[in-house]
């Protein structure tokens, strides 16, 4: 069946300008995340969406990160007035049981790789 | 925060040999320990995981270990091959990653 899809799978951008990333999770999937993984590191949670409402902003870095999920699927990533340090790959993962529920598997999208110039 | 560190951050072997990636994790409450492969320009993959009631779980030529007491758990790849290639993430649960492990099997 289909998987995690991401769209666009490459953006460049100027510092400054709004960019939006989008993820269509596998179907059915209630619990959507949001990964940023920096050249050569680990991946690091930005929020976590349970349907329609995310219970865990915590990772997002700052107010210029913003995100929604609109009928339990598709979500976007907002980042407004981008800089350089946004520069990463933003990944996508979806489950099909919430978060605390360890006897589940993520599924991950492929990634948009955004480049601020 | 929790917190996971991963070690090493690149390991070279020839085919054939076995490799062994090292995590340790900061919260005593994690219970659920999942590995992922990630190629080049590609999501992370889940390759085996294991949960805090068992010590120890294999499938086929990869294996994950668990020590609680020590908080640290590791993943064994035997008769490696090339296309184990790739860069190894250890999670504590769903959030928290460790920073990766660039494997290179050498033919």
């Amino acid at each position: 069946g289909a998987g995690v899809s991401q769209s666009p799978s490459n953006k460049v951008t100027e510092k400054g300008k709004d960019v939006e990333l989008r993820c269509d999770p596998i179907s059915g999937h209630t619990a959507l995340y949001w990964y940023r993984q920096r050249l050569g590191q680990g991946l690091e949670f930005l929020i976590y969406f349970q349907g329609n409402s995310a219970p865990d902003k915590s990772g997002l870095p700052s107010d210029r990160f913003s995100a929604e999920r609109t009928g339990e699927s598709v979500s976007t990533l907002t980042i407004q007035r981008t800089q350089q340090e946004d520069s990463a790959v933003y990944l996508c993962a979806s489950s099909s049981l919430p978060l605390g529920l360890s006897r589940d598997t993520q599924y991950f999208g492929p990634g948009t790789r955004l480049t601020v110039l | 925060g929790e917190n996971v560190e991963q070690h090493p951050s690149t390991l070279s072997v020839q085919e054939g040999d076995s490799a062994v990636i090292k995590c340790t994790y900061s919260d005593s409450a994690s219970n659920y320990f999942p590995w992922y492969k990630q190629e080049l320009g590609k999501g992370p993959q889940l390759i085996i995981d294991i949960r805090s009631n068992v010590g120890e779980k294999k499938d086929q030529r990869i294996a994950v270990t668990l020590n609680k007491t020590a908080k640290h758990f590791s993943l064994h790849i035997t008769e490696t091959q090339p296309e184990d290639s790739a860069v190894y993430f250890c999670a504590a649960g769903k959030l928290i990653f460790g920073q990766g492990t660039e494997l290179s099997v050498k033919p």
